[in-house]
């Protein structure tokens, strides 16, 4: 029983499209992240949210919305994808919003943008 | 700007011997020090943590020493494994945000 899942685990697309990627977890956490892998392999923090309230939001364009419909669910929304967007996106959660507990990835969605 | 390095970006040991991995970090700021561990087409898995008021932690065989003044951190594995043999990612909070290295890509021998 996968504890944070993602849909889809590939993604191609046209520049210009709007995509959006899921993300479950089942381990009952408070808080979940979005981050991305870019080509130099360096993961990077895109969002938190715990308890469904966004509290990190990493200088990400705008084109880049993440909702929280309830704790157990994170998705990110992207508009107007650019080639720049291709890349790893990895789900994350953590029981609380506390510097030491230990987050939890999914199995990442890999998106490339034609 | 980078504020986590793993200057070695593969690292080949033999099975049974040590394998040392190596991170430095910019930000004094940063509280609390992990290392996790990523197979291809997975997500990374947590291995072990140290916090910034230590400078030794033990899990096993994976042991992680900080050195604050040199502002650098360190993962011993011992003795290593086939099953070993993945990425490994030093990784730094400050204010609950991961910044995290680019990665170190360990092959075990047999």
């Amino acid at each position: 029983d996968t504890a944070v899942s993602q849909t889809p685990k590939y993604l191609v697309t046209q520049m210009g499209n709007d995509k959006s990627i899921k993300c479950e977890q089942n381990l009952g956490h408070d808080t979940m992240y979005w981050y991305k892998q870019d080509s130099k392999k360096f993961l990077k923090i895109m969002f938190s949210y715990n308890n469904k309230e966004l509290i990190i939001n990493e200088t990400v364009p705008n084109r880049f919305s993440p909702k929280s419909p309830d704790k157990a669910h994170l998705n990110l929304h992207i508009n107007s994808l650019e080639l720049g967007d291709s890349a790893v996106y990895f789900c994350a959660s953590s029981d609380t919003w506390s510097s030491t507990d230990t987050q939890y990835f999914g199995p990442g969605t890999r998106l490339t943008v034609l | 700007d980078q504020q986590v390095k793993q200057n070695s970006p593969s690292l080949s040991v033999q099975e049974g011997r040590i394998s040392i991995l190596n991170c430095d970090y910019t930000n004094s700021m940063f509280d609390y020090f992990l290392w996790y561990k990523k197979y291809p087409a997975e997500g990374p898995t947590f291995l072990i943590s140290i916090s910034s008021i230590k400078d030794k932690n033990e899990d096993g065989r994976f042991t992680v020493f900080l050195n604050k003044s040199a502002k650098h951190l360190s993962l011993h594995i011992v003795p290593s494994q086939p099953g070993d043999s993945a990425v490994y990612f030093c990784a730094a909070t400050q204010d609950y945000k991961l910044s995290f290295g680019a990665g170190t890509t360990v092959t075990v021998r047999a």
